[in-house]
């Protein structure tokens, strides 16, 4: 079974710096996906950015982009020009590319509550 | 806009008593649902898989008769709290999984906005 562990409960940033969640995981897989999931206060779940295993290159939308390690199963989050909004709770999430079963499901790390300081 | 919608918001019931909590599909027919549940300040832990036209698939530990699972419709899952006690207060969600064929490495899940339940 595939497990994400996020072994940051808190983190703070002053608005306008750039800050960086950590994940890692474990799987015997070699092609899978990988995604951040921003929960803020309203608790609705927001994909935030995704990867693909099979792709080299680390996915980026706009702020956001992602260090993905494969060798080193790590998947870590920055955030640059910090705001406000971004303040919320991030989730790592995997999900194996097999369509059926249990495999169909995300695995979610246990979180990690980001505060921006104005 | 949002693509899955979930009723009622927020509910307050008393011990013993039964909430439905729906979960609709806005603009997909989604053949598979997922009924998550969440703890203050903590993961989202899969209850349930949602299965159109056939039985749900519970994660173990998962009370089958106490957390009933309809999907019935393609753009319909039902989640009933039977006999609801204090202890399963939590916020329930639940999200679609697309499949784009085309495009399979794009498994897009989306999350409805959830549901808090408080049972006094």
């Amino acid at each position: 079974a595939q497990t994400v562990t996020q072994s940051q409960p808190e983190m703070s940033v002053q608005e306008a710096e750039t800050v960086t969640l950590s994940c890692t995981y474990d799987t015997s897989e070699s092609d899978y996906y990988l995604f951040w999931y921003k929960q803020p206060p309203s608790r609705q779940m927001i994909l935030v950015i995704r990867q693909e295993a099979y792709k080299q290159q680390n996915a980026t939308e706009n702020r956001f982009s992602v260090n993905f390690q494969k060798a080193a199963k790590s998947f870590s989050l920055k955030i640059s020009d910090s705001q406000l909004g971004d303040a919320a709770m991030y989730f790592c999430a995997y999900r194996s590319t097999v369509s059926s079963g249990s495999a169909r499901q995300l695995t979610f790390g246990s979180g990690t509550q980001l505060t921006v300081l104005p | 806009g949002a693509v899955v919608s979930q009723h009622p918001s927020w509910v307050i019931c008393k011990s013993g008593t039964s909430v439905k909590i729906e979960c609709r599909s806005l603009d997909f027919q989604a053949t598979t649902m997922f009924w998550y549940r969440q703890f203050p300040k903590q993961s989202l832990m899969l209850m349930a898989t949602s299965n159109e036209g056939s039985k749900a698939t519970y994660e173990q530990g998962v009370e089958k008769d106490k957390f009933l699972i309809n999907h019935a419709s393609l753009t319909l899952s039902t989640l009933t709290v039977t006999s609801a006690h204090p202890e399963d207060s939590s916020f329930y969600i639940c999200s679609e999984r697309r499949e784009e064929w085309d495009v399979i490495s794009y498994n897009e899940q989306f999350f409805g906005p959830g549901t808090r339940l408080t049972v006094l």
